[in-house]
């Protein structure tokens, strides 16, 4: 139990054009979702904390405008990378939680902007 | 804020024992975490204790925890090449009912030699 599936796993767009990924929990309702970002051989950086129903909370530092969190039902939060650029060139994963569940996450996305 | 702390690189000899340390500052973290990431793959989680715990195995895996020190370690035993990894520590930040945000260690990579 306790999967989550992130899509697509890898995107290549062109600058200045916006990409969507899916973060769904396939067998339990999320009650909280985060998005991290992780650079080559860096640590995952927190980017959004998002309960469904309600506005993402972003980590300092973290453009909100840039980087759309909708939670719309507990099983399904996107993320969309607005206005592309390469250096938001990056690899994102999701992760869901359930209070007692701890927490599991998707395989990934390897974003490029070209 | 948080501040989870890893040393960067480790590298054993395939046979023996790999460890590998973690500080971090929150000590209101009720659970404790370990990730293994593989090249170009997402979040695996190897194992957690609990904050009420000193020592936690299952098989290979000892995790070690020093709460008054706030420091977390995690012993592999017999060490394999599919061992190579990057190792993540991760502690939970906002709240002691398990729902908080998790944080993230730099990430040890482990290079096992044959």
């Amino acid at each position: 139990g306790a999967v989550v599936s992130q899509h697509p796993s890898w995107v290549i767009c062109k600058s200045g054009t916006s990409v969507k990924i899916e973060c769904r929990s396939l067998d339990f309702q999320a009650t909280t979702m985060f998005w991290y970002r992780q650079f080559p051989k860096k640590s995952l950086m927190l980017m959004a904390t998002s309960n469904e129903g309600s506005k993402a909370t972003y980590e300092q530092g973290v453009e909100k405008d840039k980087f759309l969190i909708n939670h719309a039902s507990l099983t399904l939060s996107t993320l969309t990378v607005t206005s592309a650029h390469p250096e938001d060139s990056s690899f994102y994963i999701c992760s869901a939680r359930k209070q007692g569940l701890g927490y599991t996450f998707g395989s990934g996305t390897r974003l490029t902007v070209v | 804020g948080e501040d989870v702390e890893q040393s960067l690189f480790l590298s054993v000899r395939e046979g023996d024992s790999s460890v590998i340390n973690c500080t971090y500052t929150d000590s209101s973290s009720t659970y404790l975490y370990w990730y293994k990431q593989e090249p170009g793959a997402g979040l695996q989680l190897l194992t957690y204790i609990f904050s009420n715990m000193d020592m936690k195995q299952d098989q290979r895996l000892t995790v070690l925890l020093n709460k008054k020190d706030k420091h977390l370690s995690l012993r592999i035993a017999d060490t394999q090449t599919g061992d190579s990894a990057i190792y993540f520590c991760a502690v939970p930040v906002g709240d002691t009912s398990n729902t908080g945000k998790l944080i993230f260690g730099q990430g040890t990579t482990l290079q096992v030699k044959p």
